[in-house]
Parts: structure tokens; C-alpha cells; sequence
């Protein structure tokens, strides 16, 4: 079952904050957070695990609601860099199988 | 550390050919898992090698397949080339095959069927 990200599309200015919500209808053994810019390969972000641990991008922050199945990702003063699409991606029970959102793209504008 | 190495980058092949894709993972990294990346279906899972076996495969016919080496290195081959099998292949390694391991993307391998 395919994750649910919200919103779709989200257009910034330099400094802004944005929160991009991914939610399972399954539960959840981690979430696995990246960014891909256009042309490019995703570069992992950040993995959030059962139990609290985090491992991953130190300026960017994510939280983890196991009983809920959803994470969220946190993007504070925004910079041009952060300009992408992102994408959450849940493992198929806890196997490395990973079923990737339909991607968030985020525009930063100077 | 070098990442992820992916052969070749660009490839174009007719309707009917086959082709072999390549993926080098991170140097300890015994899992390699490949995706298929259309603008269409987004990213969707083709399969996951952990030690030379097949641990999990994707929803895609028969034609596509893979294997795992030795040395960790992986391949993956599509028979009867489709137009709709136009898409970025990207491989990811990890350490081990469980959900608690980060995968990292090779840069991919674009491939167009005409």
C-alpha cells in the first residue's frame, strides 16, 4: 500500500518553513525521508525508526507517530537549495522492499 | 567513501532488444535494491538482493530480472524491450536488508526504448 504525502505541491520564499506529512495506512517499522532534484538521483534525507531513533540530515528534523502511521518532515528557514520533490518511503513489513510516496514538490523562491 | 556506481548512464534500444544494467554498491553494503522511476508511477520497486539471493521482488512481468555477485555487485536485465520500459533505473545499497537500514541511489541509468 502505497504512502499517502501531503500537500502535493508547496511553493516557498527564502526563510519559510514548510511541513511535508506522509501517512501509511499500514503500520510502520521506519520511515525514510529524500529529496530529488530534477535530473538527479534521491539523496537520503533522513530515516526515522520504531522506538524514536533518528538517523540522518542534521539541519533537517522529522517526527515519527508509530500509532498513527505517519511522519512528518520539518523544513525551517527554508534555503534555495532546498528546492526539490520528496518523497517518503515505507519498508513492506522490515524488509529493505521500500514503497515510495507520490513525492511533495517544494519550490524556494528568493 | 565512494557511492553508489551505476553503468552504463544513458542507454537507447529498440523495441524487441534487451539490455543489462549495472550497479556498483557502497564498499560493505551486501543489499542492493533497484527501482523503476517513471513520471507516470513514480518510483516503484523492482527487486532486493541481500548476499547473492533474491529477497523481494516488485510487481513487473517476467522479462525483468536480476542477480547478485559475490562481490555484491548487482545486475538487472529486461528482455523484449517495451516503449513503456522507458524509464530511470535506480539501484540503492544498504547495509543489511531490513527495513532499519538506509538505502543510497546510484545516480541511475536512463533508458529510452524507440
Amino acid at each position: 500500500q502505497q504512502p499517502v504525502q501531503s500537500p502535493q505541491a508547496v511553493i516557498l520564499r527564502e526563510g519559510e518553513d514548510a511541513v511535508i506529512n506522509c501517512s501509511s495506512s499500514k503500520a510502520l517499522y521506519s520511515v525514510h525521508w529524500y529529496r530529488q532534484k530534477h535530473g538527479e538521483a534521491p539523496v537520503f534525507l533522513m530515516i526515522l525508526l520504531k522506538g524514536g531513533e533518528q538517523k540522518g540530515h542534521e539541519k533537517i528534523s522529522a517526527s515519527f507517530n508509530e500509532k498513527k502511521q505517519q511522519s512528518s518532515l520539518y523544513l525551517t528557514a527554508s534555503q534555495l537549495s532546498y528546492s526539490g520533490t520528496y518523497f517518503c518511503g515505507t519498508p513492506s513489513g522490515n524488509t529493505g522492499k521500500l514503497i515510495f510516496g507520490q513525492g511533495t514538490t517544494l519550490q524556494v523562491k528568493p | 567513501k565512494a557511492g553508489v556506481t551505476q553503468t552504463p548512464r544513458y542507454l537507447i534500444k529498440t523495441r524487441g532488444q534487451q539490455v543489462t544494467l549495472s550497479c556498483s554498491p557502497i564498499s560493505g553494503h551486501r543489499s542492493v535494491s533497484w527501482y523503476q522511476q517513471t513520471p507516470g508511477q513514480g518510483l516503484q520497486f523492482l527487486f532486493e538482493y541481500f548476499s547473492e539471493t533474491q529477497r523481494n521482488k516488485g510487481n513487473f512481468p517476467g522479462r525483468f530480472s536480476g542477480r547478485q555477485f559475490s562481490n555484491s555487485r548487482s545486475e538487472m536485465n529486461v528482455s523484449t524491450l517495451e516503449l513503456g520500459d522507458s524509464a530511470l533505473y535506480l539501484c540503492a545499497s544498504s547495509l543489511g536488508d531490513s527495513g532499519y537500514n538506509e538505502q543510497f541511489f546510484g545516480p541511475g541509468t536512463r533508458l529510452t526504448v524507440l
